[in-house]
């Protein structure tokens, strides 16, 4: 089975522009979450989706915003970028169930200019 | 005061030797544990996932879980230099959510 594909692996803006990042689950996975690392705060959730809708969201800006299309393809879109949004960005699947492990892409490497 | 603490080294052992990584929680209402390795550049992978008191063993790896202290710790025996990477402690809440609550993460280096 494949793993969890995130795409592009790395990513270079510049202040005030917006971006989205794609997130493509492993087969039969209907859950995605995205994390937030940064050398300073860590692993930090940005928000959750399950069959299209959002189920649970972080501590973060209305800037950072998500979907979940039928597919369970996810998308995360960050706009009016800020130096400090630079950061790994993680997705992470996992199939139905509350017990269920989550697995993560390699993330997209987000740099702000 | 932060929900997950976690020792972040960096933690420097010879090939061969018995590792022990720490978290302590502060929240009762954590009911899953969970222990990730994430290379540099890489994402986290899964190593080690409990939801109950007690040890559960894979391999080198043993993890522990002490609710009543609200402490868990990651043992690695026979040490690899291919287990240096960053060790992260992770938690969950019951109920129908994925969030993960993170420690900081250990860097660990293992020397040959």
């Amino acid at each position: 089975k494949a793993g969890v594909t995130q795409t592009p692996r790395y990513l270079i803006k510049t202040r005030g522009q917006q971006v989205t990042l794609s997130c493509s689950p492993i087969s039969g996975h209907r859950s995605v979450s995205w994390y937030q690392q940064t050398p300073g705060q860590g692993l930090q959730f940005l928000f959750e989706y399950f069959s299209e809708t959002q189920r649970n969201k972080g501590n973060f800006p209305g800037r950072f915003s998500g979907r979940q299309f039928s597919n369970s393809r996810s998308e995360m879109n960050v706009s009016t970028l800020e130096l400090g949004d630079s950061a790994l960005y993680l997705c992470a699947s996992s199939s139905e169930g509350v017990r269920e492990k989550l697995f993560f892409g390699s993330g997209t490497q987000l740099s702000v200019l | 005061q932060k929900e997950v603490e976690q020792d972040p080294g960096p933690l420097s052992v010879p090939e061969g030797a018995i590792v022990s990584l720490n978290c302590t929680y502060s929240n009762s209402a954590f009911q899953y544990f969970m222990w990730y390795r994430q290379y540099s550049r890489k994402g986290p992978e899964l190593l080690m996932y409990t939801y109950s008191s007690g040890n559960k063993e894979d391999g080198r790896f043993t993890a522990q879980v002490d609710k009543s202290s609200k402490y868990i710790s990651l043992f690695i025996r026979d040490s690899q230099p291919s287990d240096s990477a960053t060790y992260l402690c992770a938690m969950r809440y019951g109920g129908a959510t994925n969030k993960l609550i993170f420690g900081t993460g250990t860097l660990l280096a293992v020397q040959p």
